[in-house]
């Protein structure tokens, strides 16, 4: 059973950056998929941030392309993300999840909550 | 890249069939047949139930369908039930090698 899980922290000051970490079980990164972050803020929809696959290769949103990065350790089997110079508009939900087929999500994170505050 | 657009609500009564639309342009949803929908129950992840437009995965009920037409894609419940009540998103790829989501439908069963 594949799963995710995302970690960081909560709680993120303005003008900082924001890093989070999803660990993958159940599967290898090493395959030929892409590994996606997707984030929600509280009430709102879902949006695109980027994905990685195992070799490196990245997209990103447009909108966000200035103040991300996303990369993949295969040593550890997991995948990161890191958003700078971050606002209070960033605070939000963030998934990770896998992609199997184009635009298909097929296994997600449970989420974790990063807050944009001082 | 502008968000696909998606009816804030759509509401029905259990038994009955509802469609949500999603509408794009020929850069994302009308030039791939690479959309796919979610359903999201409330402090939940999203779950994929449609995918290359009318595909559904494993364990996916087959109330669920999809397809497309020109710039607008849809999702269909048939035989409405209480757990469908929950959020809906479409997603397309995009012409710039990236993927887009949808504004988010709300599902009210009556």
């Amino acid at each position: 059973q594949v799963q995710l899980r995302e970690s960081g922290p909560g709680l993120v000051k303005p003008s900082g950056t924001l890093s989070l970490t999803c660990a993958v079980s159940g599967d290898s990164i090493n395959r030929a998929n892409w590994w996606t972050w997707v984030r929600q803020p509280p009430g709102k929809g879902l949006e695109w941030i980027g994905e990685t696959d195992h070799s490196d290769n990245t997209k990103y949103n447009p909108s966000l392309k200035s103040r991300v990065t996303i990369s993949v350790d295969k040593s550890k089997n997991r995948f990161s993300l890191r958003l700078n110079s971050v606002t209070a508009a960033d605070t939000a939900v963030y998934y990770c999840a896998r992609r199997f087929s184009a635009v298909a999500y097929d296994y997600w994170g449970q989420g974790t909550l990063v807050t944009v505050s001082s | 890249q502008s968000a696909l657009t998606q009816p804030a609500s759509v509401s029905g009564s259990p038994g009955q069939s509802i469609t949500i639309s999603c509408t794009g342009t020929s850069g994302d949803v009308g030039g791939y047949y690479f959309v796919s929908w979610y359903q999201q129950h409330p402090g939940k992840a999203p779950k994929l139930i449609i995918y290359d437009v009318s595909n559904r995965p494993s364990g996916v009920s087959n109330r669920f369908s999809g397809s497309k037409s020109g710039n607008t894609a849809s999702l269909t419940i048939s035989g409405l039930r209480a757990e469908d009540e929950a959020d809906y998103y479409c997603s397309s790829y995009t012409s710039s090698d990236t993927d887009v989501f949808g504004t988010g439908t709300k599902v009210t069963v009556l």
